[in-house]
């Protein structure tokens, strides 16, 4: 079954803010990824965060696991508008021969 | 990182008829492919799990007559639309991966558009 529910579901903030998303699923997992998308193209890996982490950083993009909460999120510092798409979570849960099921996602609008 | 091409990136096609969809690991091979269908301003939904020399999986409430998947080579796996109708209009997604848990690499994705 499809899993993951993410807030917002849309998010608009200015060049300079950070952006905030949540992703919450329901099963246990190996691990959570987050991906990024544009209108109307495939998907870009940004980071993959292991069920035995925390907390994972790269670039300006920041994202924590709970997963006692069965919950993560993702923070992009200092947006910029080319940070403007849609953002998903996508769990690789256990026992589930490493499919990703991909939260509702968020849209990002960053204004210059 | 790895490449995932799809193809075509767009097509039309009139209803009843079918449509196939390639997917191709171009420096790797994939053992594993998955197809995702993805509606305007939606999610990702997982449609199947293809698997090298062996029947497809398909999640619940996917037509495996309507979407024919077949994974004939360790670098190529296509998705058949069969009798497609308008309401199969939709953005496919494949993606490929090396061994069962590397990093999924994730082709550009195929708009069909059935009139």
């Amino acid at each position: 079954s499809q899993q993951g529910e993410e807030d917002p579901q849309a998010l608009s903030i200015q060049e300079g803010e950070n952006a905030t998303m949540n992703c919450s699923y329901k099963t246990s997992i190996n691990n959570l990824q987050w991906y990024r998308q544009n209108s109307g193209r495939g998907l870009v890996h940004l980071i993959l965060i292991r069920s035995n982490e925390r907390e994972k950083h790269s670039g300006r993009l920041r994202v924590t696991l709970d997963t006692s909460k069965k919950s993560s999120s993702l923070l992009i510092t200092a947006s910029r508008a080319a940070d403007t798409a849609s953002y998903f979570c996508a769990t690789d849960a256990l026992n589930q021969g490493g499919k990703l099921i991909f939260g509702q996602g968020t849209e990002l609008s960053v204004k210059p | 990182g790895a490449v995932v091409s799809q193809h075509p990136s767009r097509v039309i096609c009139k209803s009843g008829t079918s449509v196939k969809i390639e997917c191709r690991s171009l420096d790797f091979q994939a053992t594993t492919m998955f197809w995702y269908r993805q509606f305007p301003k939606k999610s990702l939904m997982l449609m199947a799990t293809s698997n090298e020399g062996s029947k497809a999986t398909y999640e619940q409430g996917v037509e495996k007559d309507k979407f024919l998947i077949n994974h004939a080579s360790l670098t190529l796996s296509t998705l058949t639309v069969t009798s497609a109708h308008p309401e199969d209009s939709s953005f496919y997604i494949c993606s490929a991966r090396e061994d069962t848990y590397g990093e999924l690499f994730f082709g550009e994705g195929s708009r069909l558009t059935v009139l």
